[in-house]
């Protein structure tokens, strides 16, 4: 059982709010990911993070930011939420030298 | 581009039948790849990975196949059970990012 912990679980806001989803792992994890997935299809990597201080974007560009100012934590924010920002954001993590990510349960955002 | 592709959108088997999911990708220097299991409502779940330089891997019930002559791998599972059912992504692993492709969904009838 992976030790990846997101918060919330369930989100529904209203457009224009700023949202801020978390992630935090207590495996000591130096790697950090943030995927989307829309229901039933593949997962797509939003962002990712090699260790403190250090964040990219991924393949799927997203108006979303990140931040890592510590190991443990990597928190998505959305500064104005739209309908279309409406999906599941999945966090992963993994150990360098180390292909197998661990994901989080996911946030599934509404926005309406 | 690069993309793993599955052949099928949904399986369905009996309880106690094997399953078969495949997978196609497309990048040839591809070296390492991972099978994840999605439960409703849960993040992908590590099943099993395998390294270009094997063509076959078991676990507990399951068995990965690597062809990289075809570029597809399968993911075998024996006596599936109702707690297999999931939907079950390949990963390919390339310059340090899991590439995803879409799901197959499995479903397990009694």
């Amino acid at each position: 059982e992976a030790d990846i912990y997101q918060t919330p679980r369930y989100l529904v806001i209203g457009t224009g709010k700023k949202i801020t989803l978390e992630c935090s792992q207590t495996m000591g994890h130096d790697k950090m990911y943030w995927y989307q997935q829309d229901p039933g299809m593949e997962l797509h990597l939003i962002h990712y993070s090699y260790g403190v201080n250090s964040t990219e974007k991924g393949d799927l560009s997203s108006e979303s930011t990140v931040s890592r100012i510590r190991t443990e934590h990597f928190p998505l924010t959305l500064e104005s939420a739209r309908p279309s920002h409406t999906s599941q954001y999945l966090c992963a993590s993994s150990m360098t030298g180390v292909n197998i990510q661990y994901f989080g349960a996911g946030t599934r955002l509404s926005v309406l | 581009g690069e993309s793993v592709g599955l052949h099928l959108p949904t399986l369905s088997v009996q309880e106690g039948d094997n399953s078969i999911i495949n997978c196609a990708y497309s990048n040839s220097a591809s070296d390492y790849f991972i099978w994840y299991k999605q439960e409703s409502g849960k993040g992908p779940q590590f099943i099993i990975d395998i390294r270009s330089n094997m063509d076959k891997r078991q676990g507990q019930r399951v068995t990965v196949l690597l062809n990289k002559t075809v570029k597809h791998l399968s993911l075998q599972i024996a006596a599936t059970q109702p707690g297999d059912s999931a939907v079950y992504f390949c990963a390919d692993y390339n310059t340090d990012k899991l590439i995803f492709g879409t799901g197959t969904r499995l479903q397990v009838f009694p």
